[in-house]
C-alpha cells in the first residue's frame, strides 16, 4: 500500500518570503500522480499543484512549485512570495496512475502560518 | 457552474442514532468520493463511485457504514448506530471521469459529524 509523510506539522514564514513544505511518500508503483491541496478555515480542500510522475519537468503554478525527486520518492511544495491568503493546512497527496485504485492517498498535513 | 455541495454543514447526534449524509456532486462528473477527516486518522479513503461500475468500498471502517448513489447523481453516506470515534469531517468529492491525467478531484465543504 501507498504511505504519504509530512514531517512538518506546522510551518511559519514571513509574508512575501519563500516557505517549503516536505513530503515524501512509499510506493512500488512506477507510474502515478502527486499532489498538494490546501484546505483553508473553510474546509473545502483546493488543488495547488500536480504532477505526473513520468514527467522529470517539475510542475509550476504561479507562485507554488514543487522539486520532485523521483528516486528520492520526495515532492516539496515552494510557496514564493508568500501572502496572506496562504495561510492553510497542505496535504500532499498520491494518486495511482490510472489502471490502479483511484482514491488520494494523504499526508498528515502541514499547517502554514503567515506572519504579517 | 455550482460546485460540490454537501449536507448538512453541521450534524449533532447521540450514540446510537444513525445519521445520513448527502453529496451533490459536479454535473456531468461520473466519478465520486468520499472521505473522512478526523484528529486521529488524518483524511482517509472511504468509497469510490464510477459511472455504473460497483463501487470500491475498500475503505469503509466497518458494515455499520454504507453509501449509495442514485441515478450516477447524488450520493448519501449512512453510517448506523454512530459511535463516539464516528466524529469527524465527511468530506464528499467528485471528478470527470474518475481516472487520467487531468483528472482532478473537486471537493466539497464537508459535513462535520458529532457524536454524543
Amino acid at each position: 500500500a501507498q504511505t504519504v509523510t509530512q514531517s512538518q506539522p506546522e510551518m511559519s514564514v514571513q509574508e512575501a518570503e519563500t516557505v517549503t513544505l516536505s513530503c515524501t511518500y512509499d510506493t512500488s508503483e512506477s507510474d502515478y500522480y502527486l499532489f498538494w491541496y490546501k484546505q483553508p478555515p473553510s474546509r473545502q480542500m483546493i488543488l495547488v499543484i500536480r504532477q505526473e510522475a513520468y514527467k522529470q519537468q517539475n510542475a509550476t503554478e504561479n507562485r507554488f512549485s514543487v522539486n520532485f525527486q523521483k528516486a528520492a520518492k520526495s515532492f516539496s511544495l515552494k510557496i514564493s512570495d508568500s501572502q496572506l491568503g496562504d495561510a492553510a493546512m497542505y496535504f500532499c497527496a498520491y494518486r495511482s496512475f490510472p489502471q490502479g485504485a483511484q482514491k488520494l492517498v494523504f499526508g498528515q498535513g502541514t499547517r502554514l502560518t503567515i506572519n504579517p | 457552474g455550482a460546485g460540490v455541495s454537501q449536507s448538512p454543514s453541521n450534524k449533532v447526534t447521540e450514540k446510537g442514532k444513525d445519521v445520513e449524509l448527502r453529496c451533490d456532486p459536479i454535473s456531468g462528473h461520473t466519478a465520486l468520493y468520499w472521505y473522512r477527516q478526523s484528529l486521529g486518522q488524518g483524511l482517509e479513503f472511504l468509497i469510490y463511485f464510477q459511472g455504473n461500475s460497483a463501487p470500491d468500498k475498500s475503505g469503509l471502517p466497518s458494515d455499520r457504514f454504507s453509501a449509495e448513489r442514485t441515478g450516477g447523481s447524488v450520493s448519501t453516506l449512512t453510517i448506523q448506530r454512530t459511535q463516539q470515534e464516528d466524529s469527524a469531517v465527511y468530506l464528499c468529492a467528485s471528478s470527470l471521469r474518475g481516472g487520467g491525467s487531468t483528472d482532478t478531484q473537486y471537493f466539497g465543504p464537508g459535513t462535520r459529524l458529532t457524536v454524543l
